[in-house]
């Protein structure tokens, strides 16, 4: 069993919906979590980043964390053509050590 | 914007060969890893570097590869010999923050042939 698992996609959604990414995760060393949005043929590019349990808000995007259920969420409001990427969800020891899920491809249809 | 620079973009070569690739970090950062990416297995850590000290090499082929940061403005990546199952993109990223988020380069895509 993988320490991350994000759900699989792909996913579909017209201009304007709400879109829930979620990952879950077995390591309870991971104190670090980061949702990433990758571009085809780019690096993955930070978007959230959050050490504690509960909700973070930038804009149209949340972030979602709960410690004791090992998971996390990451909302898109008002989805927009140009929010579609894949989606990586992250998460980091103490040590540093990162481990990514496998992603989500999101596609926002206008 | 600052940013982490990779090169070369893309590697096309034949087995047995060796091939290098580079990234410069963001000036400052203090923490240097290399990822590489495959359809089949997304994204494996292979290496990661603070204050230019090696950290975590454990996802490396230790035959093969390998990995360094000469200074602080350079970090290689090094596979010799190398093989078709090397084929994937390589991606460097650099941070200031050990547990936090990271700043990738655009990535090498390599192709051993």
């Amino acid at each position: 069993q993988k320490e991350v698992e994000q759900d699989p996609g792909p996913l579909s959604v017209p201009e304007g919906a709400i879109v829930s990414l979620n990952c879950t995760y077995s390591n309870s060393a991971f104190q670090y979590f980061m949702w990433y949005r990758q571009y085809s043929r780019k690096g993955p590019e930070l978007l959230m980043y959050t050490y504690s349990s509960g909700n973070k808000e930038d804009g149209r995007f949340t972030a979602q964390v709960d410690k004791s259920s090992k998971y996390i969420s990451l909302f898109i409001r008002d989805s927009q053509p140009s929010d579609s990427a894949t989606y990586l969800c992250a998460m980091t020891t103490n040590a540093g050590k990162s481990t990514f899920g496998d992603g989500t491809t999101l596609t926002v249809k206008p | 914007d600052a940013r982490v620079t990779q090169t070369p973009r893309h590697k096309v070569t034949e087995m047995g060969q060796e091939v290098t690739m580079r990234c410069q970090p963001i000036l400052g950062h203090n923490t240097v890893f290399w990822y590489r990416q495959t359809m089949m297995q997304g994204l494996e850590l292979l290496a990661y570097f603070r204050n230019r000290a090696p950290l975590d090499d454990s996802g490396m082929p230790k035959d093969r590869f390998s990995a360094e940061m000469p200074d602080a403005t350079l970090a290689t990546l090094k596979i010799q010999p190398s093989e078709p199952r090397d084929s994937a993109v390589y991606f460097c990223a650099s941070g200031l923050e050990e547990n936090g988020g990271y700043t990738f380069g655009s990535g090498t895509r390599l192709t051993v042939v």
